[in-house]
């Protein structure tokens, strides 16, 4: 069975900083691996995906996420972090033989303005 | 417009109450599924579907019933709800699995109280 490990419940930055959100997964093979934003009283939001490929893959706002094989990792960046960046962002893994997504525990940014 | 919608966004009840939990997509797909969001979990799967009348336990389906009516609609039940399920309900869908990443579309979410 997949899962998902977001190390670090909550992370502050100040504006304009760089941002690195850390993502670990278990599966054995190559699984499909998506990023989600959740801003404050809404549902997750697509940030960006990525299954095979250019390891780095862009997302929208900014965003980007680098896929390694050999750390089963997918860590989200952002050069330049805006305040209106502070959200709950989620990792989250798919296998390639079903439908199921299983999410990480999430981290919630905070952007010091 | 929002493509898929919940309804009540926001619900207390006591313990012990029926709850029923709706959810409407006009995005055309097949699969629906029902989370669960609470503090340091992040979304657990509790129920999921694939078309009308059909029903996937998820990883957290205990006190949970659901059934999907149409291709549209998606509602979870609570019939003797319980403090534990006070929660964040999400409703997603998603076009079929075998068809690339099949990535998953999020409505707004209930906030549901047990009093």
């Amino acid at each position: 069975a997949q899962s998902v490990t977001q190390p670090d419940a909550r992370v502050t930055v100040s504006e304009g900083a760089s941002l690195q959100l850390r993502c670990k997964y278990s599966y054995s093979a190559t699984p499909y691996l998506f990023w989600y934003v959740q801003y404050p009283r809404q549902g997750l939001q697509l940030l960006l995906k990525y299954y095979s490929g250019d390891p780095v893959v862009q997302g929208v706002n900014g965003f980007e996420a680098e896929f390694s094989k050999s750390n089963s990792s997918f860590h989200l960046r952002k050069a330049s972090v805006h305040w209106s960046d502070s959200a709950v962002y989620f990792c989250a893994v798919r296998n390639n033989a079903g439908a199921k997504l299983t999410f990480g525990g999430g981290t919630r940014l905070t952007v010091r303005p | 417009e929002a493509a898929v919608t919940q309804s009540p966004r926001n619900k207390v009840t006591v313990t012990g109450g029926n709850v029923t939990l709706s959810c409407r997509q006009t995005n055309s797909h097949n699969y629906m599924y029902w989370y669960r969001q609470d503090t340091g979990h992040g979304l657990r799967l509790i129920h999921y579907s694939y078309g009308a009348g059909n029903l996937q336990i998820g990883d957290v389906p205990d006190g949970y019933k659901a059934t999907r009516t149409t291709q549209e609609d998606f509602f979870l039940l609570l019939e003797l709800a319980s403090p534990s399920q006070t929660s964040l309900y999400f409703c997603a869908s998603s076009d079929d699995w075998e068809y690339n990443y099949a990535e998953q579309f999020f409505g707004p979410g209930t906030r549901l109280t047990v009093l």
